[in-house]
This record gives C-alpha cells, structure tokens and sequence, in this order.
C-alpha cells in the first residue's frame, strides 16, 4: 500500500539557518513526488514536484528537494530561512496513471527570530 | 494567487440545514477533487471527478453529495451535517492521469465549515 511518512511533526529553525524536511514514501511503482505549503487557514500551495529525470529539483521561494530511490526518500530543504517561511509542509505521492495523492501528516515550521 | 476558487470561504449551518460548496476553475483540468481537512491533520480525500464522472468516492457519508456539472464546476451539497463535520473543506483539480503520468493538484483556499 501506498504511503508518505513525515517523521517531524515540529521542527525549529533560527531565520538563516538551512532547513531540511524529510519525507519518506512507500510506493511500489514510479513515484510521482510533491511538496505543498500551507500557511493557517490557506489552502496548499505548490513548492515543487518530481516526475522523472533529474534527481535534484528546484522549486518557488528557493526550495529544492533530492530524490532518492535507493532511501524512499524525498527531502526538502533550504539554505536559508526566512520568517515568511514558518507554516505546515506536506509531502504527497501521486499514483501512476491515476487520479489518487497521498498526504504526510506534516511538519509545522516554526521560525525563531 | 489561486486559480481554483471556492466559494463561500466560511460557512455557519446548523444541523438540519441544506448548503452547498462551490468550486471553480478555468485551467482546463478535466479531474476535481474534494478534500476535507481537520485542524493540524493533512487533506483526507473525500471524492475525485474524472471527465465529469464520479470516479471516486472515499467511503464518505451519504449527507455529502459531490455534484460536477461541468468540466469547471464543482459543487459539494450539505445536510444533516453533523458537528464533527466542521472543517475546511478543500478544492483541487489537476489534468487527469495518464500514461505520461499524473499532473500536480492545485488548490483553492478552501471553505471554513461551522456546523452548530
């Protein structure tokens, strides 16, 4: 069965510092990867996703996130973080030629000053 | 800014009332999407729309009744709600899956629901 599994529920990070969000999935298949934002009260908001190719993906507000198959591991993480950036993550997997995503429980990131 | 847009974006109803949710979008993707989603949980899906038709229903109570009338709507009627049904009910669409794979969801903001 599939499944996404999002090991932090809180992480605390000093504006500046890097961050890395980890997400790790079960999928039996090609997986089809995403990172969404939520501020309170928003809906999700893309950060970035995976398909194919390059291991390595860019996303918005200078996110990026590593495939890697051999862990079942999709990690998001940046260099800096901004206050702005204190909200939930979600990491989802997307099912092969159907219409089906599934949801981490999430990690909320709070921002201290 | 969004281009799923979901109207009302709070609702107050009472248990014996009727209401609905409305979704819209003009991106041209042919499956929609419900979510519901509880404070500090994920989007739990609640039905998907594929091409217009009912391609899945999440084993959700019957006093939630998804309507698609056409390839931009998405309406989700209300009644006999119950308390535990509070939540933000949450729109989505993307293009439909296919070989080459599936596309990404894109959101609305979502319907903050009160049920009294």
């Amino acid at each position: 069965a599939q499944s996404v599994t999002q090991p932090d529920i809180h992480i605390t990070v000093s504006e500046g510092a890097s961050l890395e969000l980890r997400c790790n999935y079960s999928y039996g298949a090609t997986p089809y990867l995403f990172w969404y934002v939520q501020s309170p009260g928003q809906g999700l908001q893309l950060l970035l996703k995976y398909f194919s190719g390059d291991t390595l993906v860019q996303g918005i507000k200078g996110f990026e996130a590593e495939f890697k198959r051999s862990q079942s591991s999709f990690n998001l993480r940046k260099p800096s973080v901004h206050w702005s950036d204190a909200a939930e993550y979600f990491c989802a997997v997307g099912q092969y030629n159907f219409n089906k995503f599934y949801f981490g429980s999430g990690t909320k990131l709070n921002v201290k000053p | 800014d969004t281009e799923v847009t979901q109207t009302p974006k709070h609702l107050v109803m009472g248990m014996t009332n009727k209401k609905s949710l409305k979704c819209e979008q003009h991106m041209g993707h042919r499956a929609m999407y419900w979510y519901k989603q509880k404070a500090k949980k994920p989007p739990e899906l609640m039905f998907v729309y594929s091409y217009e038709k009912l391609s899945i229903n999440e084993s959700v109570p019957s006093r939630f009744s998804p309507e698609c009338p056409n390839s931009s709507l998405l309406n989700l009627h209300l009644h006999a709600l119950q308390p535990e049904d509070s939540a933000l009910y949450l729109c989505a669409s993307s293009q439909v899956g296919t070989a080459e794979g599936t596309g990404e969801l894109f959101f609305g903001e979502g319907s903050r629901l009160t049920v009294l």
